[in-house]
């Protein structure tokens, strides 16, 4: 398995400004997915991206992923208050002793003011 | 559905004793993880069972052990804690390894003293 890296670490907005965060990995994948961690809770799944897919909406997310560059972007757009969280993305490996086991970054801390 | 539910929630040990953290799911999934996250560090892989029957190690398996008692439940034991244990430990679930989204417990948040 592989680990992604986030950037930045740190992301401070206005409430209604976009927020973009970046994920990059280091080998092929099979498919990469992004979670959100609100303080002192579990991880919560926002959206999952094929490797033979290069956009994928959800609501307010946006999510690029770029396999030649080996990296994946996360939108959010008209960001809230309660958007504030840590995102992580996870790539994940296919097949052999990868399966099943993603690996998470430290993450991007978002913060929305209000 | 409940989806996945973690016990305890919070936990303070000694650092010798041990105990065994537990976790169960209702969507009839066939994976199921146990993380640790500590600050900084992301979360790690500690073990994971693909399917009912077969547990395998992640990143981190030292000091642990773990029991996937039927489809349901998937337990964590720590047989002698200690201080570096201290952590929130996660379980997770999913319908069939990495190809589907995990879905995440409330945690356990664990000391070691």
């Amino acid at each position: 398995s592989q680990q992604g890296e986030e950037d930045p670490q740190a992301l401070s907005i206005q409430e209604g400004e976009n927020a973009t965060m970046n994920c990059s990995y280091k080998t092929s994948i099979n498919n990469l997915q992004w979670y959100r961690q609100n303080s002192g809770r579990g991880l919560v799944h926002l959206i999952l991206i094929r490797s033979n897919e290069r956009e994928k909406h959800s609501g307010r997310l946006r999510v690029t992923l770029d396999t030649s560059k080996k990296s994946s972007s996360l939108l959010i757009t008209a960001s809230r208050a309660a958007d504030t969280a840590s995102y992580f993305c996870a790539p994940l490996n296919g097949g052999g002793t990868s399966y099943g086991k993603l690996t998470f970054g430290q993450g991007t801390i978002l913060t929305v003011h209000p | 559905n409940a989806g996945v539910t973690q016990t305890p929630k919070f936990q303070v040990l000694k650092t010798g004793q041990s105990m065994t953290l537990q976790c169960a799911q209702d969507m009839n999934h066939n994976s199921m993880y146990w993380y640790r996250q500590d600050p900084g560090m992301g979360l790690r892989l500690i073990y994971y069972s693909a399917s009912e029957g077969t547990t395998d190690k992640g990143e981190v398996p030292n000091g642990y052990n773990v029991s996937r008692l039927n489809k349901r439940e998937f337990s964590l034991r720590l047989e002698s804690a200690a201080p570096s244990q201290t952590s929130v430990y996660f379980c997770a679930s999913s319908v069939a390894g990495g190809y589907n989204e995990q879905f995440f417990g409330p945690g356990t948040r664990l000391t070691v003293l």
